[in-house]
């Protein structure tokens, strides 16, 4: 199973960045988000498609449907730049995303 | 609060052996399920290997199956990855993380150890 992310997302300040997530059917999958800045470790953001785990900004949402699961952050800031990762369960196996990149602008 | 602390990374030559643990406290280590994700230089996320929260279970990636083995000993709140046969491939930062409510993702990361493999 494979899961697919753009490169690269930059938004402006403030405004609304989108990142796509892509997978055969992963509307029928959860889906999970991560952050990571550079010499970190990741953390959640996201888990089962839509939830915010406690701390996690409302700025954070998440959708998942058809092929297609997509992280949103809106009212983008400066420390939302990281590397973002989705993730699934598929025959015992975790599957991640290949990471954006987001640079707020 | 949940705090996860790895060790045991290092050094090592190609076709050595490492053993790596990860520290748990602040959390009843033996409900939970645990895995390692691991991450080389530049590069992404790549999972490594499961383990249900009594043992009896366990995953693990095509790439390291049959040379990585999980395990964890509840009374001593540790989870370990004993690394045989390693090759420069496997050079990566070594996260072990919380899984979350028994559905196979990252609820809590440790601070991550750094495995080089050369020669």
């Amino acid at each position: 199973y494979e899961l697919t992310q753009p490169l690269s997302v930059s938004v402006a300040l403030g405004q609304t960045a989108r990142i796509t997530c892509g997978g055969n059917s992963i509307g029928g999958k959860n889906v999970h988000w991560y952050q990571q800045k550079p010499g970190q470790a990741p953390f959640l953001v996201i888990y089962r498609d839509r939830n915010r785990p406690s701390g996690i900004p409302e700025r954070f949402s998440g959708s998942n449907s058809g092929n297609t699961a997509t992280l949103t952050i809106s009212r983008a800031q400066a420390g939302d730049e990281a590397d973002y990762y989705c993730q699934v369960w598929d025959s015992s196996t975790v599957v991640f995303g290949g990471g954006t990149k987001v640079t707020v602008l | 609060q949940v705090q996860l602390v790895e060790s045991g990374g290092g050094v090592v030559q190609p076709g050595r052996s490492l053993r790596l643990s990860c520290a748990a406290s602040g959390f009843t280590f033996s409900r939970y399920a645990m895995h390692w994700v691991r991450q080389a230089p530049g590069k992404g996320l790549e999972w490594v290997t499961f383990i249900s929260y009594d043992g009896n279970n366990k995953y693990y990636a095509d790439s390291v199956q049959g040379r990585f083995t999980i395990s964890r000993d509840n009374s001593k709140s540790t989870l370990y990855l004993q690394m045989n046969s390693l090759r420069p491939e496997d050079t990566a930062v070594y996260y072990c993380a919380r899984d979350g409510a028994g559905e196979y993702y990252f609820e809590s990361w440790g601070q991550g150890t750094l495995v080089t493999v050369s020669s």
